[in-house]
C-alpha cells in the first residue's frame, strides 16, 4: 500500500509569490492534515479537510488556505510568500475518525 | 506555556542502553497520546498509538500514559544507532485531526 505522497519534495519561491503545494492520501483515507514544520515553532496545526470540507483550522494567516478533491487528493496555497514562511510543510492522512495519522515525506519551501 | 512540553535534550546513550522519553501536557480533554520519529529531511513515522491511559508494547518499544499526571513515556530497549533520531510526542482530543506536538527529542545512540 502506497503511503502519504507530496509533491514536489522542494520548492523555491520568491517573496510575494504564491505557491501550491499537493499531497495525496493513503488509499482509502478521507481524513487529511496540513502542518508547518519550522525549527522555532516545531509542527503546527494549519488545518484539516475531510470529504471536501473543512473541519479544523490553526492560528494561521488568512494567507494559507486549501482544499480537498473528490478523490481525497489535498492542495494547500500559500500567497504572497513572506520568508516567515519557509518550512517544511507536512501532510498526514487517516483513515477514520478516531484512528492514527501517517505523514507524507513534506514539502521544503525556501522563500527568497 | 505550552500545551505539550517535551525536553529537547538533545540526549546521547551508548548502544543496548534503555531510553527514556518523555512528554507533560496540561490539556485533560487529550484522549488519545502518539510518539512519532523523525529522520533528518524525512516526514515523521508513527511508532505507537494509544487511547487513554495505559501501557502499550511493539518489540523493543513501551509507551504509557498517566492521564491523572498529565505524563507520556516512550521506552526503547536495546537501544540501536539506527534509533538515532528526533521523537516527537503528539495529542489530540476526540475525533480531531488537529495534533498538538511536542517540541521533539534529539536522540543519538552512540555505537
Amino acid at each position: 500500500k502506497a503511503g502519504v505522497t507530496q509533491t514536489p519534495r522542494y520548492l523555491i519561491k520568491t517573496r510575494g509569490q504564491q505557491v501550491t503545494l499537493s499531497c495525496s492520501p493513503i488509499s482509502g483515507h478521507r481524513s487529511v492534515s496540513w502542518y508547518q514544520q519550522t525549527p522555532g515553532q516545531g509542527l503546527q496545526f494549519l488545518f484539516e479537510y475531510f470529504s471536501e470540507t473543512q473541519r479544523n483550522k490553526g492560528n494561521f494567516p488568512g494567507r494559507f488556505s486549501g482544499r480537498q478533491f473528490s478523490n481525497s487528493r489535498s492542495e494547500m496555497n500559500v500567497s504572497t510568500l513572506e520568508l516567515g514562511d519557509s518550512a517544511l510543510y507536512l501532510c498526514a492522512s487517516r483513515q477514520g475518525a478516531e484512528t492514527e495519522a501517517f505523514f507524507g515525506q513534506g514539502t521544503r519551501l525556501t522563500v527568497v | 506555556q505550552k500545551e505539550v512540553e517535551q525536553d529537547p535534550g538533545p540526549l546521547s546513550v551508548p548502544e543496548g542502553a534503555i531510553v527514556s522519553l518523555n512528554c507533560t501536557y496540561s490539556n485533560s480533554a487529550f484522549q488519545y497520546f502518539m510518539w512519532y520519529r523523525q529522520y533528518s529531511r524525512k516526514g515523521p513515522e508513527l511508532l505507537m498509538y494509544t487511547y487513554s491511559s495505559g501501557n502499550k508494547e511493539d518489540g523493543r518499544f513501551t509507551a504509557q500514559v498517566d492521564k491523572s499526571s498529565k505524563y507520556i513515556s516512550l521506552f526503547i530497549r536495546d537501544s540501536q544507532p539506527s534509533d538515532s533520531a528526533t521523537y516527537l510526542c503528539a495529542m489530540r482530543a476526540g475525533n480531531t485531526g488537529k495534533l498538538i506536538f511536542g517540541q521533539g527529542t534529539t536522540l543519538q545512540v552512540k555505537p
